[in-house]
């Protein structure tokens, strides 16, 4: 089946460092949607992406989508300690599901 | 606060038992999924429901099973409980199911602990 890997695991910054997490899939996916989960909250979407090398930006965070449709990228300029949570990726197939990544769990130091 | 509701918000049973997990979507929304997370596996889907429908299927147990009733919410049932089963149990919720998966709005969890 589809899966999704997420990589760093864990990230730790110092305030004002860039961050980036990454997502690869073993299958092509039909659109990617980032979620972020602050610690003891629930995943609140952040974005979605469709379309073939597509990138987005949101203030500070920069979301890519690879050519090829199976990877994607998070990109954040200056962290700030408002931005500590886990960060998830999650890609959609053919069917109806979405494929949840395990996760980045950024840490911020002020 | 993203208008989806979950009760309980915590449950404590012991192993053994049989719980019943209780979502409500944000109004106007058609499906609902239910999601586990634990330390270990992260965010895994359950299963998933649309208009009163099952849609698709995840990697949940036969000991689990789900259902949504007509005024679209949703129950996740969770018998012969094990310790493994320990976890925080997510449902969300969007307007329909097209292809191209839409926003999906999650509910604030239910922590189950089995003893």
């Amino acid at each position: 089946g589809q899966q999704v890997m997420q990589i760093p695991q864990y990230q730790h910054v110092q305030e004002g460092e860039d961050f980036t997490t990454y997502c690869n899939s073993s299958t092509t996916l039909s659109n990617i949607q980032w979620y972020k989960q602050r610690p003891g909250g629930h995943p609140v979407f952040l974005i979605q992406l469709v379309k073939s090398g597509e990138v987005k930006k949101q203030k500070r965070l920069t979301f890519q989508f690879g050519e090829a449709k199976k990877n994607s990228s998070l990109h954040i300029t200056a962290t700030q300690t408002t931005d500590v949570g886990t960060y998830f990726c999650a890609g959609g197939g053919s069917n109806y599901k979405l494929t949840f990544g395990k996760g980045t769990l950024l840490t911020v130091n002020p | 606060d993203s208008g989806v509701t979950q009760t309980p918000k915590h449950l404590i049973t012991a192993t053994g038992q049989r719980v019943t997990l209780r979502c409500s979507p944000r109004s106007g929304d058609l499906s609902v999924y239910w999601y586990q997370q634990s330390l270990d596996q992260g965010l895994q889907f359950l299963i998933h429901y649309y208009n009163g429908e099952e849609r698709a299927k995840g990697n949940i147990l036969e000991r689990f099973s789900a259902q949504q009733f007509p005024d679209l919410h949703s129950e996740l049932n969770l018998s012969s409980l094990e310790l493994g089963d320990s976890a925080l149990y997510f449902c969300a919720s969007s307007v329909e199911a097209g292809f191209i998966q839409e926003t999906q709005y999650f509910g604030p969890g239910t922590r189950l602990l089995v003893l």
